[in-house]
């Protein structure tokens, strides 16, 4: 089974702080995506990833920035957390054959 | 701007009954559908892909596509408690390493006992 984990289920931070928020998979997935997700809104990509140190733009790339360093580790970088930003996170990652894309459990992010 | 749109719900039917959940797409170039189920505080979770015209059954679900009129639909026969959820329709779009999903917004299903 593909796993995809994300480093906190939920997390409460402050206006203002750098907040990282990280991915990991473990079926050598090529492609990797952070979306946010909002009552009424669905599902939003931020940004992706289609090889180590690639990254491409989402629909909503501002205030956000991402790192792929290793294959199966993706972060999504929130450089200076505004109230905004307040969301679920989600990860995801597909290979290129099926383009499937598999969801981590989310990370609930609270910012003051 | 590629859009998706799913019939807005909520949707309630009576278990056993069969839900009928709608999506339309704009872009003609997409190339898959997907739909995905997301409970409450969960992440979606795949339960279909369909990727050319027809229907294609996997239990009691049915996807149908129709890329002449952009539209995808799945069907739940059987509806149970249990398929309470809400149903994301996404289409991948783009080329190469480009290729993205777009999602709709859900739509809310509600299988009463």
């Amino acid at each position: 089974d593909v796993k995809v984990t994300q480093s906190s289920r939920y997390l409460v931070k402050r206006t203002g702080e750098k907040v990282f928020l990280e991915c990991v998979q473990d079926m050598d997935h090529e492609n990797m995506f952070w979306y946010r997700q909002d009552p009424g809104l669905g599902l939003r990509l931020i940004y992706f990833s289609y090889d180590v140190k690639m990254k491409e733009k989402g629909d909503i790339p501002e205030g956000y920035s991402v790192s792929r360093e290793k294959k199966e580790r993706f972060s999504l970088i929130l450089e200076s957390a505004s109230t905004n930003q307040t969301s679920m996170y989600l990860c995801a990652s597909s290979n290129g054959g099926t383009d499937t894309q598999y969801f981590g459990p989310g990370t609930r992010l609270t910012v003051l | 701007q590629k859009e998706v749109e799913q019939n807005s719900g909520p949707l309630s039917v009576p278990e056993g009954a069969i839900a009928s959940l709608n999506c339309t797409y704009s872009d003609r170039g997409s190339q898959s559908f997907f739909w995905y189920r997301q409970y409450s505080g969960k992440s979606p979770e795949l339960i279909m892909s369909i990727y050319s015209n027809g229907d294609k059954e996997d239990g009691r679900f049915t996807a149908q596509l129709n890329k002449a009129s952009q539209y995808v639909s799945l069907l739940i026969r059987d509806s149970q408690p249990s398929d309470s959820a809400t149903y994301l329709c996404a289409v991948l779009g783009g080329s190469g390493s480009a290729r993205q999903l777009t999602f709709g917004s859900g739509t809310q299903l509600t299988v009463l006992p």
